[in-house]
């Protein structure tokens, strides 16, 4: 079965360093979104990103963070200046189309320390 | 925005008991997903349903789209079932989705 594939899956920085957390989506899949999960919180959105731009992206997702698709199956999320509050797991997730079922990567968990 | 509620937030079963997991939203919408995750983190989608009932297995979903209320069903739980159960909605018009606080589910043998 298909699936959305996380890396790393758990790395720690330094604060002020910058992160770049890689995932590679399902190939015939359009959509691609980053979701962030705080310990102890519930997960929220980040960004979605469709035809080579963000689509939508929520308050959280400041300067600080950026996405990008470098080739035909990468989709990475850049975090220029760790912050101890970016410590979360992060998932990736995609879809086929804009409101099909979601599949979820197994997350990369960012301790900055 | 879509604002999710799940109920209960904490749930204990023996093994064998009939569980049920509620979600109710407060905007209308086009599907609403029920996802799973593991103690690891990893998030697992069980089901996206726009109206009806869907089964999979020994998981049964329900949505009442006029009372923006689906509920979560496992019939005759298992340890293994132990796990958050989370309701997500796409806010309004949105691709992404909205998710509930979860459920945390501990079965028992």
């Amino acid at each position: 079965e298909p699936e959305v594939t996380q890396t790393p899956s758990h790395q720690v920085t330094q604060m002020g360093q910058e992160v770049i957390l890689r995932c590679v989506p399902i190939s015939n899949h359009l959509y691609f979104y980053w979701y962030r999960q705080i310990l102890g919180q519930k997960v929220e959105f980040l960004v979605s990103f469709y035809n080579n731009e963000i689509s939508e992206k929520s308050e959280i997702f400041d300067d600080q963070f950026s996405v990008e698709r470098p080739d035909g199956s990468n989709f990475t999320l850049k975090i220029r200046s760790t912050k101890l509050e970016d410590s979360a797991m992060y998932f990736c997730a995609s879809t086929e189309e804009s409101r099909g079922g979601a599949f979820f990567g197994q997350g990369t968990r960012l301790t900055v320390v | 925005k879509n604002e999710v509620e799940q109920s209960p937030q904490n749930l204990t079963a023996q093994e064998g008991e009939f569980i049920t997991i509620n979600c109710s939203y407060s905007v209308g919408i086009s599907a609403l997903h029920w996802l799973q995750q593991h103690p690891g983190g990893g998030i697992v989608s069980l089901f996206m349903l726009s109206s009806g009932k869907k089964k999979h297995g020994r998981l049964i979903a329900t949505i009442n789209i006029q009372e923006k209320h689906s509920s979560l069903h496992i019939t005759a739980s298992h340890p293994r079932d132990s796990a958050v159960y989370i309701c997500a909605v796409p806010p309004g018009s949105a691709r992404q989705l909205t998710f509930g606080s979860g459920t945390q589910l501990t079965v028992l043998p």
